[in-house]
C-alpha cells in the first residue's frame, strides 16, 4: 500500500544535540513538507521542496535543516539553534510541483514523531 | 496575508447533539478549503474539502459549504457520536502555491456518551 512514513514515533533529545526525523513515502509524489505543532497553534510549515534537491524555507526554519536526495525521501534535522523543539513533527506529500488542479489528489500526512527534548 | 480562525476548542457535546465548527479565512488568492482530522496520537486524515465558492464538501455525516460572501467554511454535524472525538483542522491552500497548506489553530472536540 502507498504512503508516508514518519519514524520514530517517539524521540528524546538532550540539550544541545542534534537530532533527525525520517520521512519516506513511496506515493511517487513531488512534493514534501515538514510541519510543526504546538498544542493551540495548529500546524505552521517549517520546510519544503517541491523536486529533488531544492528545498525552501518556510515560516519557521530557524534551527531546522532538510535535505533532498531522493523523491521518496525528506529527513528533517533538529539543529542545538532550535530553541525551543519540544513539539509534534507531521510530514507530508503531494503529488505536484506547484501546479494547481482540482483533480489531484491532496496531501497526504505521516503519524507524526514527538520529540521531546530532555 | 492568508490565514485561517477557528472557534476556539475544548468542544464538549453529549452523542447525538448538533455540531458546529465555525472557521473564516482571509486569502489574497483564489483558496480551496479543507478540514483535517487529528485522531489522538496520530498523523492527519482529510476529511472533506471545497475547491469553488457554493461548493459542499461532505465527508462521514460532516458537510462544509465554501462561502465567499462571508468568507467562512463551518464545519456540521447532524449527530456525533463518541468516535468523532479528535482534534479538527481548518485549512486553505492557494493557487499556484503548490501543496502548501495554512491551517487553523485546530478544534478539540470531546463526545461523551
Amino acid at each position: 500500500d502507498g504512503g508516508i512514513t514518519q519514524s520514530p514515533k517517539y524521540l528524546f533529545r538532550k540539550e544541545g544535540q542534534n537530532v533527525t526525523l525520517s520521512c519516506e513515502q513511496n506515493l511517487n509524489h513531488d512534493a514534501m513538507y515538514w510541519y510543526r505543532q504546538d498544542p493551540g497553534q495548529g500546524l505552521r510549515l517549517i520546510y519544503y521542496s517541491q523536486i529533488v534537491n531544492d528545498f525552501q524555507k518556510g515560516d519557521i526554519a530557524e534551527g531546522y535543516s532538510v535535505s533532498r536526495e531522493k523523491k521518496e525521501s525528506f529527513p528533517l534535522t533538529v539543529t542545538s539553534a532550535q530553541k525551543n523543539p519540544t513539539a509534534f513533527y507531521l510530514c507530508a506529500s503531494y503529488p505536484e510541483r506547484g501546479q494547481w488542479n482540482p483533480m489531484n489528489t491532496e496531501a497526504f500526512f505521516g503519524q507524526g514523531t514527538r520529540l521531546t527534548v530532555v | 496575508g492568508n490565514s485561517v480562525t477557528q472557534m476556539e476548542g475544548p468542544v464538549t457535546l453529549s452523542e447525538e447533539a448538533f455540531l458546529t465548527i465555525n472557521c473564516t479565512y482571509t486569502a489574497t488568492g483564489y483558496p480551496s478549503l479543507f478540514w483535517y482530522v487529528q485522531y489522538p496520537g496520530e498523523g492527519l486524515q482529510l476529511l472533506l474539502k471545497a475547491t469553488k465558492a457554493d461548493d459542499k464538501g461532505s465527508n462521514k455525516g460532516f458537510e462544509a459549504t465554501y462561502r465567499k460572501e462571508t468568507t467562512s467554511f463551518h464545519l456540521e454535524k447532524g449527530s456525533v457520536q463518541v468516535s468523532d472525538s479528535a482534534v479538527y483542522f481548518c485549512a486553505l491552500r492557494i493557487y499556484n502555491q503548490g501543496g502548501k497548506l495554512i491551517f487553523g489553530q485546530g478544534t478539540e472536540l470531546s463526545v461523551k456518551p
